[in-house]
């Protein structure tokens, strides 16, 4: 079973940030907060992973609750191509096979003109 | 960022025969790789986790005489669909987990397998 909870779709109007919400409350200490993102029939992309600091690269920004019980996703500028399927995940570290990801129902992301 | 390739990106066959899928990881090493099903308007579901030089761990309801994987180097990890059905007609991705303390799965860009 997933262990995060998503907004089934969003949209944004295009060049507008666009704030992806999650909600994990059952995180144990040692899972990171992944995200992924999946146009449509191609595989999932990796945007960002974070454990408790927010954290930014050029693809998105990552904010994580002091609790961490919670996360949002921010792309600052959205663009077109970026309506995807947006998954939120929480997953262990480390290089081990039990490193796997469990993929809910993710939010579906429109980005409007 | 790590790239995985997939081939072929799309295959047809017909029933009763078996379909190989190659996953590669192309500039990194990868320990481990996993392999997923994606059915249409569903979300991914995982397969099997494949370690290079042992055996697979399949996920419960995942036959693993009908899906053979093989890992046999740090790049390549192949799955095989025996006796393919119409039923197992779906979009199969892979994963490589990187190392090196990124500890991040980057995906294939999946193979579309239709089974007359």
């Amino acid at each position: 079973d997933a262990k995060t909870t998503q907004p089934t779709s969003m949209d944004c109007a295009e060049g507008r940030a666009a704030n992806l919400p999650c909600n994990h409350s059952t995180i144990s200490g040692n899972e990171y907060v992944y995200w992924y993102r999946q146009i449509h029939s191609q595989g999932p992309q990796y945007i960002i992973h974070g454990l408790k600091n927010n954290e930014t690269n050029e693809m998105a920004s990552l904010i994580i609750t002091e609790d961490r019980k919670s996360s949002t996703l921010i792309l600052p500028h959205a663009t077109l191509r970026d309506t995807a399927v947006y998954y939120c995940i929480v997953s262990p570290g480390g290089n081990n096979a039990g490193n796997m990801l469990t993929f809910g129902g993710g939010t579906r992301l429109m980005v409007k003109p | 960022g790590a790239v995985v390739s997939q081939h072929p990106s799309w295959v047809i066959c017909k029933s009763g025969t078996s379909v190989k899928i190659e996953c590669r990881s192309l500039d990194f090493q990868a320990t481990t790789m996993f392999w997923y099903r994606q059915f249409p308007k569903q979300s991914l579901m995982l397969m099997a986790t494949s370690n290079e030089g042992s055996k697979a761990t399949y996920e419960q309801g995942v036959e693993k005489d009908k899906f053979l994987i093989n890992h046999a180097s740090l790049t390549l990890s192949t799955l095989t669909v025996t006796s393919a059905h119409p039923e197992d007609s779906s979009f199969y991705i892979c994963s490589a987990l990187s190392g090196g303390g990124t500890d991040t799965q980057y995906f294939g860009p999946g193979t579309r397998l239709t089974v007359l």
